[in-house]
């Protein structure tokens, strides 16, 4: 009964390093979303995938990339990481059309230094 | 754009006390309204949802009654507990994509 899975759950980067954030679902979700958490500013929606084989940007897409692998899995990409990247990191997945919440992983903590 | 505004708080109650926190939305189409919970140190979990005007959620003694004429979503507790303490998150999602938050509300509760 795993849900929403996410790795790592924390991470330091140096500025200008590159990395990963992976994300895997086991509910045969359509839909799957990538949203960053800073305080005072709620949750801001970086990428999502409606289905597999398409991504579309959200409010702030800048400076990340996104690969949906496969129904299960949609990762989220650092290229050049700044210290403004700095927050924490949801992954969440919902069936789609007319199947309505959203389902939450628990997070990966990224701090670049 | 869609939007959600909420009070942003914290909000500090003592246990037993009422809790309502305020949220509004502005949304072009229908949207279904929710409220998720975030405990400390983990991901946001479903609280309660309602899908259409004037339908009420409720779950684990928490209510909102989805209020299409003030586009109004307002959470409500009778008596809160310690383990209430919080952040919670109104949301709404149009068609089942596109989630939009509010800033959230940080609730703590005193015994």
């Amino acid at each position: 009964n795993a849900g929403v899975t996410q790795t790592p759950k924390f991470q330091v980067l140096k500025t200008g390093q590159s990395m990963t954030l992976q994300c895997a679902q086991d509910m045969n979700h359509n839909s799957m979303y990538w949203y960053r958490q800073d305080p005072g500013m709620g949750l801001r929606l970086i990428y999502y995938s409606a289905s597999e084989g398409t991504t579309d940007k959200g409010e702030v897409p800048n400076g990340y990339n996104v690969s949906r692998l496969n129904k299960r899995e949609f990762s989220l990409r650092l290229e050049s990481a700044a210290p403004s990247q700095t927050s924490v990191y949801f992954c969440a997945s919902n069936g789609g059309l007319g199947n309505t919440e959203a389902f939450f992983g628990q997070g990966t903590r990224l701090t670049v230094v | 754009g869609d939007s959600v505004t909420q009070m942003e708080g914290p909000v500090t109650l003592s246990e037993e006390a009422f809790l309502t926190i305020n949220c509004t939305y502005t949304a072009t189409g229908y949207p279904s309204l929710f409220w998720y919970v975030q405990y400390p140190g983990e991901g946001l979990q479903l609280l309660l949802k309602a899908t259409k005007a004037d339908d009420k959620g409720s779950n684990k003694g928490f209510e909102a009654t989805y209020r299409k004429e003030t586009t109004s979503f307002h959470l409500e507790k009778g008596s809160v507990q310690v383990s209430d303490s919080a952040v919670y998150f109104c949301a709404l999602s149009s068609y089942g994509q596109n989630f939009v938050f509010g800033p959230g509300t940080r609730l703590s509760v005193l015994p």
